[in-house]
Parts: structure tokens; C-alpha cells; sequence
């Protein structure tokens, strides 16, 4: 079974700090992909990577970058916190052309 | 502009009693439709996908069919386990665009 990994499940963080979330699979999957998901906005992507040291603007790209370093590996820096970054975190991984596997999620909160 | 909608938002059954979730989509480029189980506070959890019209996939009490234009998924005689937010996405130029998700909840 695939597995995706996420750093922390629930995190607590001040306006202005730097956050780091992490994302670990697996399976060797080439795509990696970070979302965030609010009530009544669905799940919105917001970078993603097709292979290492590669990466994409998704939809909601500001205030957010990732890092893809090793293939197994993506992480999503926020560089200055804000408290409308308050979210669920979700990262998935997949081959191309296929389904996407999510980890379980991280919830954040900036106050 | 690529577009999957979902619909209802909201869906309570009767344990037993069957239904149908609709998910239509406007994209170009087309690549597969998936299906997806969503539990509160965790991350969704992959079902099923499919490629073309015609096609069925099924799981359990679950069934999901395909059209050029929609996909419909089919819960038979559901139990109370089966109460989730269920969403669907359409792959499109390398991206996976999802619905709002139709939740459903099964009472006893």
C-alpha cells in the first residue's frame, strides 16, 4: 500500500513565523502535490512537482513555497504566516496520469 | 474554464435505503475521473478511477459509471460506515480539479 506521511497533524503557530510542513512517501512516485482545503472552498492546490528539484504554481501559490530536494520528499514553507492561512494541509503523491494518494493531513492554525 | 460540480451538497439516508451522487464536469483535456472518500479530519482516501464513457467500477456497496459528461455514484443499500464527504475530480492537463464533495450521512 502507498504511503504518505505528513510531518505533524495539528500545529499552532504565530502571525510571521516561518513554517515548515513535510511530506514523505513512499512509492517512488514522480508527482507530488500539496492542497489546502477550507469549508466551502473544496480542496485547492497550491504547488506541485513533477520530479526532483522540479516544481509548479498551482492555483493559490501566494504566501506559499515547497521544496523537492530528494524524490521521496516536498515540503510546503509558508514564509511569513498569516492568519488566513489557517487550513487543512494535504499532501498527495501519484505516477503520472494517475490517482493521487493523500497523506492525513495537517491542520494549522496561525493565530 | 474547467468546472466539476457536485451535487447535492448534503445527502441523509435511512440504512438500506439507496441513492445516486452526481458529479459533472466542462474540462478539456480529459485524462480520468476519480472518486474519493473523505472522513472528517483526515485525508481523502482514493476509490476508484475511471477513463471513459461506459465505464463501471464497483467496491463493496459502491459503484461508479462514467458518461462524456458526468459520473454518477451509486450507493446500494448503504450502512452507517458508509457516512462520509465523498468527492470527485477530474484529471486535466496534469491536475487533479476537484468538486465541493456531496456528504452523506447513513442513520441506523
Amino acid at each position: 500500500d502507498v504511503k504518505v506521511t505528513q510531518s505533524s497533524r495539528y500545529l499552532v503557530k504565530r502571525t510571521g513565523e516561518k513554517v515548515f510542513l513535510e511530506c514523505v512517501q513512499d512509492m517512488d512516485h514522480e508527482n507530488m502535490f500539496w492542497y489546502r482545503q477550507d469549508p466551502g472552498l473544496g480542496l485547492r492546490l497550491i504547488y506541485f512537482s513533477y520530479d526532483v528539484k522540479m516544481k509548479e504554481k498551482g492555483d493559490i501559490p501566494e504566501g506559499y513555497s515547497v521544496s523537492r530536494e530528494k524524490k521521496e520528499r516536498f515540503s510546503l514553507i509558508l514564509e511569513s504566516a498569516s492568519t488566513n492561512q489557517t487550513s487543512m494541509y494535504l499532501c498527495a503523491s501519484s505516477l503520472s496520469g494517475t490517482e493521487q494518494f493523500f497523506g492525513p493531513g495537517t491542520r494549522l492554525t496561525v493565530l | 474554464e474547467d468546472q466539476v460540480t457536485q451535487s447535492p451538497e448534503a445527502l441523509r439516508l435511512q440504512e438500506g435505503e439507496s441513492s445516486s451522487l452526481n458529479c459533472s464536469y466542462t474540462v478539456s483535456g480529459l485524462r480520468g475521473l476519480f472518486w474519493y472518500r473523505q472522513d472528517p479530519g483526515k485525508g481523502p482516501e482514493f476509490l476508484f478511477t475511471l477513463y471513459s464513457a461506459g465505464e463501471e467500477k464497483e467496491k463493496e456497496r459502491l459503484k461508479a459509471t462514467l458518461t462524456k459528461k458526468e459520473s454518477f455514484l451509486h450507493i446500494t443499500a448503504p450502512k452507517p460506515e458508509d457516512s462520509a464527504t465523498y468527492l470527485c475530480a477530474v484529471l486535466s492537463w496534469g491536475k487533479l480539479q476537484f468538486g465541493a464533495g456531496t456528504q452523506v450521512v447513513v442513520t441506523p
